[in-house]
């Protein structure tokens, strides 16, 4: 069984650029959610996709979109990069559309913007 | 809102007991779990209660009172290795939206 897996490990854009995060689910799971976790905070929630449908998302600008592909796999897209946007980006995947209960987190990627 | 309160940093001694508490305050309250993140690492899934009382994993128990929106993860034999971030989290929203609320983490330091 393979595990939750995130690319790339570590990635430093500038303010404006764009950056795409992939992710690849546990074998059998089909809900891959984002988050994204500053440094000494908890993990913020982003969005959850379930079945390639977007089935929830939170406080975070349009400018965060995201995708979910057939084989479960999903990307998270940022544009106009701002500083602020530095941090540990993080997918989970889970069974079944809600996802509460037990999320397998992926070792995250670790984003800088200067 | 929804949020969940937990104290930011606890210390105790290997061998000793602790209990990290985690109040809350979400709309269409499902359940409370807890996850542990070492330094750099992923979050890893502890526990879960959906229902009030005590449920308990080996040295880890956790513990829900829906009636007082409160929960607590109790470590047991403390081992240096338990050093780390402690995550109670809530799911938020309603029906099928799978919003996970995370508290700001209770940092747990193991002392020898």
């Amino acid at each position: 069984e393979t595990g939750v897996t995130q690319s790339p490990t570590h990635l430093i854009k500038t303010r404006g650029q764009q950056v795409t995060l992939r992710c690849s689910s546990q074998s059998g799971h089909n809900t891959v959610s984002w988050y994204q976790q500053a440094l000494g905070q908890g993990p913020q929630f982003i969005f959850q996709y379930y079945r390639e449908e977007e089935n929830g998302r939170g406080n975070f600008p349009p400018r965060f979109s995201g995708l979910q592909f057939p084989n479960y796999s999903s990307e998270l897209n940022v544009n106009a990069l701002e500083l602020d946007d530095s941090a540990l980006y993080l997918c989970a995947s889970s069974l079944g559309g809600q996802g509460g209960e037990t999320q397998y987190f992926g070792p995250g990627t670790r984003l800088l913007v200067l | 809102g929804q949020s969940l309160e937990q104290p930011s940093e606890v210390t105790a001694v290997e061998g000793a007991i602790v209990q990290i508490n985690c109040t809350y305050q979400t709309s269409g309250f499902y359940g409370l779990s807890w996850y542990q993140q070492h330094d750099g690492g992923a979050p890893t899934f502890l526990s879960y209660n959906a229902l009030d009382g005590l449920e308990e994993t080996g040295r880890f128990s956790s513990f829900l009172s829906r009636s007082d929106s409160y929960g607590y993860l109790l470590l047991q034999e403390l081992q240096m290795k338990d050093s780390a971030s402690y995550f109670c989290a809530a799911r938020g929203g309603s029906g099928n939206t799978g919003k996970l609320i995370f508290g700001q983490g209770t940092t747990l330091q193991v002392k020898p």
